[in-house]
Protein backbone atom coordinates (compact mmCIF):
# COMPACT_ATOMS: atom_id res chain seq x y z
CA UNK A 1 0.00 0.00 0.00
CA UNK A 2 1.58 3.35 -1.34
CA UNK A 3 1.66 5.74 1.26
CA UNK A 4 1.78 9.44 0.61
CA UNK A 5 3.81 10.61 -2.48
CA UNK A 6 5.34 13.81 -3.75
CA UNK A 7 7.11 15.46 -6.46
CA UNK A 8 9.65 16.73 -7.11
CA UNK A 9 11.71 15.78 -4.20
CA UNK A 10 13.84 18.58 -4.45
CA UNK A 11 13.79 21.90 -6.90
CA UNK A 12 15.39 24.75 -7.13
CA UNK A 13 14.27 28.10 -8.27
CA UNK A 14 14.81 31.72 -8.50
CA UNK A 15 13.24 34.93 -6.85
CA UNK A 16 9.72 35.64 -8.59
CA UNK A 17 9.80 32.44 -10.33
CA UNK A 18 6.14 29.80 -9.55
CA UNK A 19 6.41 26.53 -8.61
CA UNK A 20 4.14 23.54 -9.05
CA UNK A 21 4.44 20.81 -5.96
CA UNK A 22 2.49 17.47 -6.60
CA UNK A 23 0.54 15.04 -3.86
CA UNK A 24 -0.37 11.43 -4.39
CA UNK A 25 -2.77 10.97 -1.29
CA UNK A 26 -2.46 7.31 0.67
CA UNK A 27 -4.67 4.76 -0.26
CA UNK A 28 -8.70 4.90 0.43
CA UNK A 29 -7.69 9.08 2.09
CA UNK A 30 -10.07 11.88 0.43
CA UNK A 31 -8.43 14.73 2.36
CA UNK A 32 -5.23 16.53 1.52
CA UNK A 33 -3.55 19.45 3.58
CA UNK A 34 0.04 20.93 2.97
CA UNK A 35 2.52 21.98 5.30
CA UNK A 36 5.60 24.25 4.93
CA UNK A 37 8.59 23.50 7.56
CA UNK A 38 11.13 25.82 7.35
CA UNK A 39 14.21 24.60 8.29
CA UNK A 40 14.92 23.68 12.21
CA UNK A 41 10.95 24.66 12.75
CA UNK A 42 7.70 22.23 12.99
CA UNK A 43 5.26 22.05 10.31
CA UNK A 44 2.72 25.09 9.59
CA UNK A 45 -0.56 24.59 8.31
CA UNK A 46 -1.15 25.97 4.57
CA UNK A 47 -4.62 24.82 4.32
CA UNK A 48 -6.91 21.68 3.16
CA UNK A 49 -8.32 20.34 0.64
CA UNK A 50 -11.71 17.82 0.44
CA UNK A 51 -14.06 17.23 -2.12
CA UNK A 52 -12.09 19.13 -4.73
CA UNK A 53 -12.79 22.74 -2.61
CA UNK A 54 -10.30 24.67 -0.24
CA UNK A 55 -11.73 23.79 3.22
CA UNK A 56 -9.15 25.33 5.79
CA UNK A 57 -6.24 27.76 5.14
CA UNK A 58 -3.80 28.99 7.40
CA UNK A 59 -2.21 32.27 7.78
CA UNK A 60 -0.41 32.38 4.10
CA UNK A 61 -0.94 34.40 1.71
CA UNK A 62 -2.73 34.38 -1.73
CA UNK A 63 0.41 33.40 -3.74
CA UNK A 64 0.00 30.17 -2.06
CA UNK A 65 -3.18 28.68 -4.20
CA UNK A 66 -3.76 24.93 -4.46
CA UNK A 67 -6.26 22.62 -6.45
CA UNK A 68 -7.86 19.01 -5.75
CA UNK A 69 -8.32 16.60 -8.77
CA UNK A 70 -11.37 14.57 -8.71
CA UNK A 71 -8.66 11.40 -8.01
CA UNK A 72 -7.94 13.03 -4.71
CA UNK A 73 -4.48 14.30 -6.15
CA UNK A 74 -3.27 17.84 -5.10
CA UNK A 75 -1.02 20.54 -6.26
CA UNK A 76 0.06 23.09 -4.38
CA UNK A 77 1.24 26.98 -6.46
CA UNK A 78 3.54 29.28 -4.76
CA UNK A 79 3.55 32.23 -7.43
CA UNK A 80 6.31 35.33 -7.22
CA UNK A 81 8.59 33.48 -5.05
CA UNK A 82 10.45 34.85 -2.26
CA UNK A 83 13.78 33.54 -0.80
CA UNK A 84 11.90 33.13 2.32
CA UNK A 85 9.58 30.54 1.08
CA UNK A 86 12.85 28.23 1.16
CA UNK A 87 11.25 25.03 2.95
CA UNK A 88 10.17 21.65 3.29
CA UNK A 89 6.65 21.47 1.61
CA UNK A 90 4.68 17.99 3.07
CA UNK A 91 1.41 16.91 1.81
CA UNK A 92 -0.55 14.98 4.23
CA UNK A 93 -3.86 12.90 3.51
CA UNK A 94 -6.06 11.36 5.76
CA UNK A 95 -9.86 9.94 5.29
CA UNK A 96 -13.29 11.84 6.26
CA UNK A 97 -16.26 9.77 6.77
CA UNK A 98 -19.70 11.12 8.38
CA UNK A 99 -17.91 14.30 9.78
CA UNK A 100 -15.07 11.50 11.38
CA UNK A 101 -11.73 12.12 10.40
CA UNK A 102 -9.06 9.42 10.60
CA UNK A 103 -5.27 9.93 11.28
CA UNK A 104 -2.98 12.41 9.26
CA UNK A 105 -0.05 10.79 7.42
CA UNK A 106 2.25 12.83 5.91
CA UNK A 107 4.75 12.28 2.77
CA UNK A 108 8.68 12.77 2.84
CA UNK A 109 8.10 16.12 1.19
CA UNK A 110 9.36 18.21 -1.65
CA UNK A 111 12.37 20.45 -0.48
CA UNK A 112 12.34 23.98 -2.17
CA UNK A 113 15.44 25.93 -2.46
CA UNK A 114 14.92 29.86 -3.95
CA UNK A 115 17.80 31.83 -4.41
CA UNK B 1 3.57 33.80 23.13
CA UNK B 2 3.40 31.15 20.59
CA UNK B 3 0.44 28.87 20.29
CA UNK B 4 2.86 25.85 21.44
CA UNK B 5 5.77 25.89 22.87
CA UNK B 6 8.29 23.01 22.71
CA UNK B 7 12.35 23.09 23.86
CA UNK B 8 14.71 22.44 20.79
CA UNK B 9 16.86 20.71 22.70
CA UNK B 10 19.12 18.70 22.07
CA UNK B 11 18.76 16.18 24.15
CA UNK B 12 21.28 13.27 24.31
CA UNK B 13 20.83 10.77 26.65
CA UNK B 14 22.21 7.07 26.61
CA UNK B 15 20.94 3.81 25.65
CA UNK B 16 18.53 2.68 27.71
CA UNK B 17 17.76 5.72 29.19
CA UNK B 18 14.20 7.05 30.05
CA UNK B 19 13.28 10.34 28.39
CA UNK B 20 10.78 12.88 28.51
CA UNK B 21 9.57 15.38 26.22
CA UNK B 22 7.33 18.18 26.62
CA UNK B 23 5.21 20.73 25.47
CA UNK B 24 2.84 23.57 26.61
CA UNK B 25 0.38 25.35 24.85
CA UNK B 26 -1.59 28.58 25.37
CA UNK B 27 -4.80 27.56 23.45
CA UNK B 28 -7.80 25.91 25.56
CA UNK B 29 -9.80 24.68 22.90
CA UNK B 30 -7.42 22.16 22.02
CA UNK B 31 -8.59 18.96 22.33
CA UNK B 32 -6.69 16.62 20.62
CA UNK B 33 -3.29 15.93 21.05
CA UNK B 34 -0.17 14.06 18.91
CA UNK B 35 2.97 13.28 19.05
CA UNK B 36 5.30 12.85 15.80
CA UNK B 37 8.88 11.31 15.29
CA UNK B 38 10.50 13.06 12.49
CA UNK B 39 13.72 11.37 11.01
CA UNK B 40 16.40 13.91 8.65
CA UNK B 41 14.65 14.15 5.76
CA UNK B 42 11.69 12.38 6.18
CA UNK B 43 8.05 13.28 6.57
CA UNK B 44 6.97 13.70 10.37
CA UNK B 45 5.85 10.10 11.06
CA UNK B 46 2.94 9.82 13.92
CA UNK B 47 3.38 8.04 16.82
CA UNK B 48 0.64 9.02 19.74
CA UNK B 49 -2.59 10.58 19.59
CA UNK B 50 -4.48 11.25 22.79
CA UNK B 51 -8.26 13.34 22.84
CA UNK B 52 -8.69 15.04 26.08
CA UNK B 53 -6.76 14.58 29.29
CA UNK B 54 -5.44 11.42 30.57
CA UNK B 55 -2.38 8.81 29.75
CA UNK B 56 -2.12 6.50 26.60
CA UNK B 57 0.49 4.00 26.37
CA UNK B 58 1.76 2.19 23.65
CA UNK B 59 5.29 -0.22 23.75
CA UNK B 60 8.11 1.85 25.38
CA UNK B 61 5.65 5.06 24.74
CA UNK B 62 3.76 6.86 27.17
CA UNK B 63 2.04 9.92 26.28
CA UNK B 64 0.52 12.39 28.89
CA UNK B 65 -2.07 15.07 28.75
CA UNK B 66 -2.89 17.84 31.79
CA UNK B 67 -5.12 19.47 30.42
CA UNK B 68 -5.30 22.30 33.21
CA UNK B 69 -2.02 22.89 33.17
CA UNK B 70 -2.21 22.73 29.19
CA UNK B 71 1.27 20.49 29.36
CA UNK B 72 1.41 17.20 27.50
CA UNK B 73 4.30 14.94 27.88
CA UNK B 74 6.27 11.78 25.86
CA UNK B 75 7.56 9.47 27.80
CA UNK B 76 10.44 6.65 26.18
CA UNK B 77 11.20 4.18 28.24
CA UNK B 78 14.44 1.99 27.40
CA UNK B 79 15.93 4.37 24.53
CA UNK B 80 17.28 2.73 21.50
CA UNK B 81 19.59 4.34 19.15
CA UNK B 82 16.97 4.01 16.37
CA UNK B 83 14.82 6.82 18.84
CA UNK B 84 17.47 9.49 17.70
CA UNK B 85 15.15 11.63 16.07
CA UNK B 86 13.07 15.01 15.97
CA UNK B 87 10.33 15.03 17.69
CA UNK B 88 7.15 17.09 17.30
CA UNK B 89 3.81 17.80 19.38
CA UNK B 90 1.13 18.70 17.60
CA UNK B 91 -2.21 19.69 18.66
CA UNK B 92 -5.86 20.89 17.11
CA UNK B 93 -9.14 22.35 18.31
CA UNK B 94 -11.09 20.35 15.87
CA UNK B 95 -11.22 16.30 15.09
CA UNK B 96 -7.63 14.67 14.60
CA UNK B 97 -6.79 15.32 11.49
CA UNK B 98 -7.57 18.74 10.91
CA UNK B 99 -5.34 22.01 11.09
CA UNK B 100 -2.45 20.85 13.64
CA UNK B 101 -0.52 23.50 15.43
CA UNK B 102 3.23 21.82 15.92
CA UNK B 103 5.87 23.14 18.02
CA UNK B 104 9.27 23.53 16.83
CA UNK B 105 10.31 19.89 17.73
CA UNK B 106 12.78 18.47 20.01
CA UNK B 107 16.21 16.70 18.51
CA UNK B 108 16.83 13.60 20.66
CA UNK B 109 20.10 11.53 20.47
CA UNK B 110 20.42 8.00 21.92
CA UNK B 111 23.95 7.05 22.05
CA UNK B 112 25.22 3.22 22.25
Amino acid sequence: DAGVTQSPTHLIKTRGQQVTLRCSPKSGHDTVSWYQQALGQGPQFIFQYYEEEERQRGNFPDRFSGHQFPNYSSELNVNALLLGDSALYLCASRWTSGGLTGELFFGEGSRLTVL
Amino acid sequence: QKEVEQDPGPLSVPEGAIVSLNCTYSNSAFQYFMWYRQYSRKGPELLMYTYSSGNKEDGRFTAQVDKSSKYISLFIRDSQPSDSATYLCAMSAGQAGTALIFGKGTTLSVSS
